[in-house]
């Protein structure tokens, strides 16, 4: 499965869009763009995933570069119940890349601002 | 539905002590996995199993660890004898098999410390 670089970091206004990058330049052709968070003390939640279009759900919106070796998550008008750690993932469906450390990767820690 | 169910959420015990943690998945679900979460290698993927069968335990860090399934609705994953190093928040998640979704539904965690 490709590795991906996110960003440690970001700040976000209340109520403004928060754009999330992930880059994934060694993707293959079948494997898919998932995207999930955690919030403090709790588990993982999936937001969206998607192959080559531009995907939209009721949580967020998921861009696909036309070269598919990055992405870009967005959330539409970003609350602090939002603020959390966003984890981009790269792989095959119906296959997890067990005894890896870099299969969530460290995620972007999303701080939404009041 | 009550989600995927995990328990302890909080485990405290001594090293060498055998440490057992539970987990019931949500009703339906074919697929279940097993993570471990630690401030330094992040979250882990350890073993997942498809319709109580282990698929891959590759994650599995030692033979110390060892997970079972014996029916769709329970899984344990037992470490035997525990070490401080196993100290961890151990998450459970399931899923179903059908479409691309593969979305996985996580459990509240177990919070495990060894001393």
């Amino acid at each position: 499965d490709a590795k991906t670089t996110q960003p440690t970091s970001m700040d976000c206004a209340e109520g403004r869009a928060a754009n999330l990058p992930c880059n994934h330049s060694t993707i293959s052709g079948n494997e898919y763009v998932y995207w999930y968070r955690q919030i403090h003390s709790q588990g993982p939640q999936y937001i969206i995933h998607g192959l080559k279009n531009n995907e939209t759900n009721e949580m967020a919106s998921l861009i696909i570069t036309e070269d598919r070796k990055s992405s870009t998550l967005i959330l539409p008008h970003a609350t602090l119940r939002d603020t959390a750690v966003y984890y981009c993932i790269v792989r095959l469906p119906r296959r997890w890349n067990t005894g890896n450390q870099f299969y969530f990767g460290t995620g972007t820690s999303l701080t939404v601002i009041p | 539905d009550a989600g995927v169910i995990q328990s302890p959420r909080h485990e405290v015990t001594e090293m060498g002590q055998e440490v057992t943690l539970r987990c019931k998945p949500i009703s339906g679900h074919d697929y279940l996995f097993w993570y471990r979460q630690t401030m330094m290698r992040g979250l882990e993927l350890l073993i997942y199993f498809n319709n109580n069968v282990p698929i891959d335990d590759s994650g599995m860090p030692e033979d110390r660890f060892s997970a079972k399934m014996p029916n769709a609705s329970f899984s344990t994953l037992k470490i035997q004898p525990s070490e401080p190093r196993d100290s961890a928040v151990y998450f459970c998640a399931s899923s179903l098999t059908g479409g691309l979704r593969q979305e996985q539904y996580f459990g509240p965690g177990t919070r495990l410390t060894v001393t």
